[in-house]
Order: structure tokens, then C-alpha cells, then sequence
């Protein structure tokens, strides 16, 4: 199996950049996904592939990848953007595997 | 339009063992490309991936949870099934079933998650 370790929390005040980072050697070999949680309610998926965004998903979320580390940045945060966000990548076996997890909060 | 519903048990007592239902609409569990998963998530907690059954009936699962679950698909019906042997406490968690997302004309699906169902609160207590 392998593991992704993301920060358990990140703040930042509104208009700021937040970024969430999610690390592990399977970075460097298969693609990240990231998905927002709100309270109560089911994941969204918000960047595939590590950098694409899916329709509907606002600008300001980007991701990127270096290394071993792939980033979510959130470009002029909102209030809206305080959420749960979860990394999550997949190998070879068909098995899939998340992050533990980042709360963003908005300041 | 996509939509997945989960449904099973609320309540379950330790040892016990728990089947949960997932009916879907908008897409079918037939047609190649197409794998849906089984999701969870204890309070407060990260989500964690438990298993998936693809369209030609391929099945994988968590490696420290293989022995407890088992994934089958009723595809004329619309319906994918997890059951999990030996319920404990801590398996108290909100299940869900989420669909991967297809690529067009291939018979792989996806490695994300594009639709998921709005979970099922599962408790485990004597």
C-alpha cells in the first residue's frame, strides 16, 4: 500500500493564498486528486490529474505538483472555501488510498 | 443524470454482519469503463477507500480490510453490495458509494471519483 500525508489544518484570512500540500512517494507515479468536504455533506471533486479542474470548480483552486509533493492552492480565499479537503491518489492494484485530510480555515 | 443512494442499517451490534446497498442511476454498472466504489467515514475523520467492483466484475479491496468485505454487483438492477463481517464500534462511519469517472471508450475506468452518494450513517453499539 502506500500513503499520502497532507497537513492537518491550514488558515488564512479572506482574499489570502492558501496552500495544501500532500506528500508521499506515490506522487511521483501516479496522478492526485483533490476533493472539498463541507460539513455534512458528501466530497466534491475539485482538481484531477493534479492540475485539471473540472467544470464548475471557480479559478481561484489550482493544483500543481513538484516532486514528491503535489499542491491545491487557493488563489484569494473566500469564506465559501472553508472546508475538509482531501487528497487522494491510486495504484497499479486498483486500489485507491486518501490523505488524512486538511481543514482550511478562513480567518 | 448521475445519482447514487446508499442504504442499510443505521444501527448494528458488534459481530454482527452489515450489507449495504448502493442503487444508482443515470449510467450502468454493464457498460465497460464503468467501476463504483465503497467509501467511508468514522466522525471527525479522514475518508477511507474500502473496496470497488468494475463492469466486467473485477473486485478489489482494502488490504486491511480484504478479509471482512465483500463487493458484489446486481447490474440489471441497478445495484452495487458491500458486506462487511464482524462489525465492531469502530467501524461506526458514514459509508459511501461514489462512481468512478468513465473514459470514453476504454474499458478502464477513471482513477477519481466524479458522483458520490450522500452516505449512510452506520452505528455500531451494544
Amino acid at each position: 500500500s502506500f500513503e499520502l500525508t497532507q497537513p492537518p489544518s491550514v488558515s488564512v484570512s479572506p482574499g489570502q493564498t492558501a496552500r495544501i500540500t500532500c506528500s508521499g512517494d506515490a506522487v511521483t507515479k501516479q496522478y492526485v486528486y483533490w476533493y472539498q468536504q463541507k460539513p455534512g455533506q458528501a466530497p466534491v471533486l475539485v482538481i484531477y490529474k493534479d492540475t485539471e479542474r473540472p467544470s464548475g470548480i471557480p479559478e481561484r483552486l489550482s493544483g500543481s505538483s513538484s516532486g514528491t509533493t503535489v499542491t491545491l492552492t487557493i488563489s484569494g480565499v473566500q469564506a465559501e472555501d472553508e472546508a475538509d479537503y482531501y487528497c487522494q491518489s491510486a495504484d497499479t492494484s486498483g486500489t485507491s488510498v486518501f490523505g488524512g485530510g486538511t481543514k482550511l480555515t478562513v480567518l | 443524470q448521475v445519482t447514487l443512494r446508499e442504504s442499510g442499517p443505521a444501527l448494528l451490534k458488534p459481530t454482527q454482519t452489515l450489507t449495504l446497498t448502493c442503487t444508482f442511476s443515470g449510467f450502468s454498472l454493464s457498460t465497460s469503463g464503468i467501476c463504483v466504489s465503497w467509501i467511508r467515514q468514522s466522525p471527525g475523520k479522514a475518508l477511507e477507500w474500502l473496496a470497488r467492483i468494475d463492469w466486467d466484475g473485477d473486485k478489489y479491496y482494502s488490504t486491511s480490510l480484504k478479509t471482512r468485505l465483500t463487493v458484489s454487483k446486481d447490474s440489471s438492477n441497478n445495484q452495487v453490495v458491500l458486506t462487511m463481517t464482524n462489525m465492531d464500534p469502530v467501524d461506526t462511519a458514514t459509508y459511501y458509494c461514489a462512481r468512478y469517472a468513465a473514459v470514453v471508450g476504454s474499458n478502464n475506468c477513471e482513477a477519481y471519483f466524479d458522483y458520490w452518494g450522500l452516505g449512510t450513517l452506520v452505528t455500531v453499539s451494544s
